[in-house]
């Protein structure tokens, strides 16, 4: 079975440019994750999806950040216009709802460094 | 307020022994699981074990085991016969509910370092 698929894997860009990741999760998992973990840190949940809708986006920044995940499968994440301050791991994750455990499975993640 | 703690930065173990990395945890929910991840260099966050706070018995999948201490709100990582492989950052979280009702994320801790010396 395919794991958690992430695209980029390394990114970088200048400050103030626009950049984009794509998460495709393990098939059939209804809910999908974005975190963003910062260096020395725990990863820290950015919006959590289940199905197509965005149940969970508190702690993304509106300002700049926005995601997607039309018809309910992979998803992207964008960020416009990038800060020095968002360099960062960028994870995705999948879980299939309904379990009782609920795990979430991880996939490689994108490496973000804003210059 | 940190949810979960991993008062361990870093923690070195000689090949074949065990280990224990420590996690300790705060909630006033009667519901909740504990995770536990390892992340190789690579990136990737890779599940390990998972205890539910209404679990009789402590996890265990391999050699990996989980000390659950409930009245002490503990859940240390027990990594029997280290292999150079387990050198990784492992981190422990926490399963909560969100704010906007119903949904759940994970809270992590910051991780522990761990180096398996041959």
């Amino acid at each position: 079975e395919a794991g958690v698929v992430q695209s980029p894997r390394y990114k970088i860009i200048e400050k103030k440019q626009p950049v984009a990741f794509w998460c495709n999760p393990i098939s059939g998992h209804n809910t999908l994750y974005w975190y963003r973990q910062n260096l020395g840190q725990g990863p820290e949940l950015l919006i959590r999806y289940e199905n197509e809708e965005a149940v969970d986006d508190s702690q993304l920044p509106k300002d700049r950040f926005s995601a997607e995940r039309l018809k309910g499968v992979d998803s992207t994440l964008k960020i416009q216009p990038a800060e020095l301050g968002d360099s960062a791991v960028y994870l995705c994750a999948s879980s299939l709802e309904g379990q009782g455990r609920e795990t979430q499975y991880f996939g490689p993640g994108t490496r973000l460094l804003v210059l | 307020a940190q949810k979960i703690t991993q008062t361990q930065p870093g923690m070195f173990v000689q090949e074949k022994e065990a280990v224990t990395l420590d996690c300790t945890y705060d909630t006033s929910d009667p519901s909740y699981g504990l995770f536990w991840y390892k992340q190789p260099s690579s990136g990737e966050m890779i599940f390990l074990i998972y205890q539910g706070s209404y679990d009789q018995q402590n996890a265990t999948e391999g050699r990996y085991s989980l000390n659950f201490q409930k009245a002490r709100k503990s859940a240390n990582l027990v990594i029997s016969a280290s292999q150079l492989g387990d050198s990784a950052m492992y981190f422990c979280a926490m399963r909560e509910f969100s704010s906007q009702g119903g949904s759940e994320k994970l809270v992590f801790g910051k991780g522990t370092k761990l180096t398996v010396n041959p």
